[in-house]
C-alpha cells in the first residue's frame, strides 16, 4: 500500500526558534493535511490544503504556523517561533479526492520544543 | 460545532474475548462519515473500519465491526475474537462530506487485551 513519508521522525529545538516538518504526500494525492497530537490528547485537525492554497484552518493554525506545497511533492509545515505548548506529534495526512476518498496518514514526527 | 465523545479513557479485556468500545457525536448535519482509527504504540494512524451516515447497514471488516445508531448518534466498535495485537488506542472520528473533510476526533479509548 503507497505511503505518505514524514521527516524527521524526532525533532528537538529550542523555544523561540523556526521548524519545519517535512512531508511527502503519496504521489496522485491532491488534499494535504496537518494535524497534531499532543502527549496523552486526542488528535487535532490543524490544517487542509489544496489546489496550492490552505482551504481550511483550525483555531490552533495562527500566525506563527504556515504550509506550502515547494515542489509539487513535499508538503510542508513551518512553525515560525516555536512555543513550548507546540510539543506534539504532527501527522499529516493526504488523499486523492474527496466523495470517501480514504485518508492517509503519516507515521509522525515527533517535536519536543526545550 | 462537531464534537465525537469517548466516554471509555480505558479498557480491558482477556485475549479471545469480545470487547466493546462506545462513541458519541454531535452534529446537526446528515451526510457525514464515520471512523476508527487506531494507534499502536508506534503513535502511527490507522485506519480500522468506516461507516457512511447514509447507509443503514452496519460496516464489517474481518473482527472488526461497527453498531450504529443514526437517530442517537452513536457509532460504537466490536472487536471479536480479540488479539493481543489489538492493543492500543482506538479513537473515534467524523468527518462531513463537503468542504475540506477535516476529521474530528473523539478523546480515545486505551484498550489492552490480556494474553
Amino acid at each position: 500500500e503507497p505511503e505518505v513519508t514524514q521527516t524527521p521522525s524526532h525533532q528537538v529545538t529550542q523555544m523561540g526558534q523556526e521548524v519545519i516538518l517535512r512531508c511527502v504526500p503519496i504521489s496522485n494525492h491532491l488534499y494535504f493535511y496537518w494535524y497534531r497530537q499532543i502527549l496523552g490528547q486526542k488528535v487535532e485537525f490543524l490544517v487542509s490544503f489544496y489546489n496550492n492554497e490552505i482551504s481550511e484552518k483550525s483555531e490552533i493554525f495562527d500566525d506563527q504556523f504556515s504550509v506550502e506545497r515547494p515542489d509539487g511533492s513535499n508538503f510542508t509545515l513551518k512553525i515560525r517561533s516555536t512555543k513550548l505548548e507546540d510539543s506534539a506529534m504532527y501527522f499529516c495526512a493526504s488523499r486523492r479526492g474527496q466523495n470517501n476518498e480514504k485518508l492517509f496518514f503519516g507515521s509522525g514526527t515527533q517535536l519536543s520544543v526545550l | 460545532a462537531q464534537t465525537v465523545t469517548q466516554s471509555q479513557p480505558e479498557m480491558s479485556v482477556q485475549e479471545a474475548e469480545t470487547v466493546t468500545l462506545s462513541c458519541t457525536y454531535d452534529t446537526s448535519e446528515s451526510n457525514y462519515y464515520l471512523f476508527w482509527y487506531k494507534q499502536p504504540p508506534s503513535r502511527q494512524m490507522i485506519l480500522v473500519i468506516r461507516q457512511e451516515a447514509y447507509k443503514q447497514q452496519n460496516a464489517t471488516e474481518n473482527r472488526f465491526s461497527v453498531n450504529f445508531q443514526k437517530a442517537a448518534k452513536s457509532f460504537s466498535l466490536k472487536i471479536s475474537d480479540s488479539q493481543l495485537g489489538d492493543t492500543a488506542m482506538y479513537f473515534c472520528a467524523y468527518n462531513l462530506i463537503q468542504g475540506a473533510q477535516k476529521l474530528v476526533f473523539g478523546q480515545g479509548t486505551r484498550l489492552t487485551i490480556n494474553p
